[in-house]
């Protein structure tokens, strides 16, 4: 089982639309969550990181379920400029070294 | 304030040849890494830096050598190139270790291909 899972997508949706994205981790000791964004045959770039309480920014509202051990990311409004891939990324402490673990990612299509 | 350069940003080589991946940030980081994606498996740590005179494996180190020249600087070396190793290669520095702000912050990225 891969320790940080997505679906693949892609979702493709009209501009204005709301969509949402999860994810799941298998480590129940991660402490740190992320949403990266990564534009086509570009570098990641850090969208968001993950609150236990929630944490919104402008359209874009990511939400953690320790419990279920799952993290999500909604977008309200979707641009155009929003279709990008979108990687899940959580934290994992093993070998004295606390390091980040990628997910596959999940690619968003918005059009007109 | 460039961030995080990497050079070269393609390359192509036959089995067998050597090469070095270049990486410099300006950020002061204490961290830098090297990571490589392929398509459906997400970004996979080669090997990592967490502070100037160390470096520690990571998940995918087979076939890999690294070199932290000095705080800004972190090269990756492919000694014997092989077709599997064709991916993209990125380098990312953050700051030190345990701190509350862990962003990763990226270079642009080497397209490796080997043949």
């Amino acid at each position: 089982r891969k320790e940080v899972e997505q679906d693949p997508g892609p979702f493709n949706v009209p501009e204005g639309a709301t969509v949402a994205f999860n994810c799941t981790y298998s480590n129940s000791a991660s402490q740190s969550f992320f949403w990266y964004r990564q534009d086509c045959r570009k570098e990641p770039k850090l969208l968001m990181s993950v609150y236990s309480s929630g944490n919104e920014d402008g359209r874009f509202t990511a939400q953690l379920n320790r419990a279920s051990q799952y993290i999500s990311l909604l977008i309200r409004d979707s641009k155009l400029s929003d279709s990008a891939t979108y990687l899940c990324v959580v934290n994992s402490f093993s070998g004295g070294y606390n390091k980040l673990i990628f997910g596959a990612g999940t690619r968003l299509a918005v059009h007109p | 304030n460039a961030g995080v350069t990497q050079t070269p940003k393609f390359q192509v080589l036959k089995t067998g040849q050597s090469m070095t991946l270049q990486c410099a940030q300006d950020m002061n980081h204490n961290s830098m890494y090297w990571y490589r994606q392929d398509p459906g498996m997400g970004l996979r740590l080669i090997y990592y830096s967490a502070s100037e005179g160390t470096t520690d494996k990571g998940e995918v180190p087979n076939g890999y050598n690294v070199s932290r020249l000095n705080k800004r600087e972190f090269s990756l070396r492919l000694e014997s190139a092989a077709p599997s190793q064709t991916s993209v290669y990125f380098c990312a520095s953050s700051e030190a270790q345990g701190t509350a702000s862990y962003e990763q912050y990226f270079g642009p990225g080497t397209r490796l291909t080997v043949t």
